[in-house]
């Protein structure tokens, strides 16, 4: 059973538009969210991250939306280059980060 | 500094041999992680350590052993491989608790051992 659902699997954007990628999850235990990104033959990256105490935060052109009643977490990729063609992971652990949960990724293709 | 190393980059075992894969790194992290990951899996916590000496199961675990001699280095061992462990492995580092007893978050991950399981 998979604590951390994603979608999009894949996503194609075009560049200057808005890349959305979407997790949610079950636990309510869970109080830290990172998403990370992945580059072809590389380990993943912290990208950005959010605690359940704030609905959203933003850095540079990557922002996280955070809705705890709905228990759904999302990455909004504002003005989206070719450089952001990667696989994205989200991912949600609890209390003194023993364990991650990564969800199962997307796969964005920003087109020139 | 290099971060979090990985040795091998690339093995090919044929089933029921053994092997050793190695995870160093360089920033003092009282944690350390070992991931597989597959297609469409994302990312599964195979065992992990909060520190030298210590080590626990993750969601995965069967299969492999690990251990930490040393607080720079973790290593994921496979007694007899199997098919179903042909994934790409990997390790990853974050400092825990830190010095004003704050945990601290940011995982750093090695680059990936790529292990195919013929």
């Amino acid at each position: 059973q998979q604590q951390v659902k994603q979608s999009p699997q894949s996503l194609i954007v075009q560049k200057g538009g808005i890349s959305i990628i979407n997790c949610a999850y079950e636990n309510t235990a869970f109080d830290y969210f990172p998403w990370y990104q992945q580059f072809p033959g590389k380990g993943p990256a912290l990208l950005i991250a959010i605690r359940p105490d704030v609905s959203e935060k933003k850095e540079g052109r990557f922002t996280i939306s955070f809705n705890k009643s709905a228990k759904q977490f999302s990455l909004h990729i504002m003005d989206s280059q070719p450089g952001d063609s990667a696989t994205y992971f989200c991912a949600a652990s609890i209390n003194n980060f023993n364990k991650f949960y990564f969800g199962s990724g997307t796969k964005l293709n920003v087109k020139p | 500094n290099a971060g979090v190393t990985q040795t091998p980059k690339f093995r090919v075992l044929k089933t029921g041999q053994s092997m050793t894969l190695l995870c160093a790194q360089d920033m003092n992290h009282e944690y350390m992680y070992w991931y597989r990951q597959d297609p469409g899996m994302g990312l599964r916590l195979i065992h992990y350590s909060v520190g030298e000496g210590t080590t626990a199961k993750g969601e995965v675990p069967d299969g492999y052993n690990v251990s930490r001699l040393k607080k720079q280095n973790f290593l994921l061992g496979l007694e007899s491989a199997a098919p179903s462990q042909t994934s790409v492995y990997f390790c990853a580092s974050s400092p825990g608790r830190g010095l004003a007893g704050v945990y601290t978050d940011t995982q750093y991950f090695g680059p990936g051992t790529r292990l195919t399981v013929l």
